[in-house]
């Protein structure tokens, strides 16, 4: 089965910048994907990474390690709109997502 | 328009009704998928449904059934209500060459009392 791993809430100053870690045990795996979902929304596609390396998208980059079955989202210059939960997911297969960490940006 | 409309956008039920949540998509994808999000659960995967004559269950189908009318139409039903499928439902969408980028629709609350 299909398991990741996401701390469940993170606290960052307006500002600053944050990384936010998914770890995964997986019988097989395509690719960490990440997505931004504010309360009472839906969630919004961010990156994905299918190779190991850093992927820049503005503000937001997002990395992979296969060796090190890791991964992480770093969000730079943090506005107080990035409160967010923030979800990593696995398509291999199936779909599985990490339950998401809650992101507090304050000032 | 919203490219992915979903329907209700809030229901209150009774345990034992059945009851329909709809899901429309205007952007032409092939694949759709159902999930769930529970508190602290995070998103998981009901049924999927790679076109209209493939559909697949996914992490959690037990009390749940799906129709995939046609390729812009994908519909959930809870057949016998149960208060803990109380949740907040989703509907999305993804091209079959891209999986890892879905788009969701803006979520069905749904209270079974």
């Amino acid at each position: 089965g299909q398991s990741l791993e996401q701390p469940s809430e993170v606290t960052a100053v307006e500002g600053a910048i944050v990384q936010i870690n998914c770890t995964y045990q997986t019988s097989g795996f395509y690719g960490l994907s990440w997505y931004q979902q504010h309360d009472g929304g839906a969630p919004t596609f961010l990156s994905y990474n299918a190779l190991d390396g850093l992927e820049e998208t503005g503000r937001f980059s997002s990395f992979l390690s296969r060796s090190d079955s890791y991964g992480y989202l770093l969000l730079q210059e943090l506005q107080m709109k990035d409160s967010a939960s923030y979800f990593c997911a696995d398509f291999y297969q199936k779909v599985t997502f990490g339950i998401g960490t809650k992101l507090q940006v304050i000032p | 328009d919203a490219d992915v409309t979903q329907t209700p956008r809030n229901r209150i039920t009774k345990t034992g009704k059945r009851i329909m949540l709809e899901c429309s998509q205007t952007k032409g994808h092939d694949r759709m998928y159902w999930y769930r999000q529970d508190p602290g659960l995070g998103l998981r995967l009901i049924y999927y449904s790679f076109d209209v004559k493939d559909i697949n269950k996914g992490e959690i189908s037990d009390g749940y059934s799906v129709s995939r009318q046609a390729q812009a139409k994908f519909s959930l039903s809870l057949e016998s209500a149960i208060p803990n499928q109380t949740a907040l439902y989703f509907c999305a969408t993804s091209d079959s060459d891209s999986s890892y980028e879905q788009y969701f629709g803006p979520g069905t609350r749904l209270t079974v009392t």
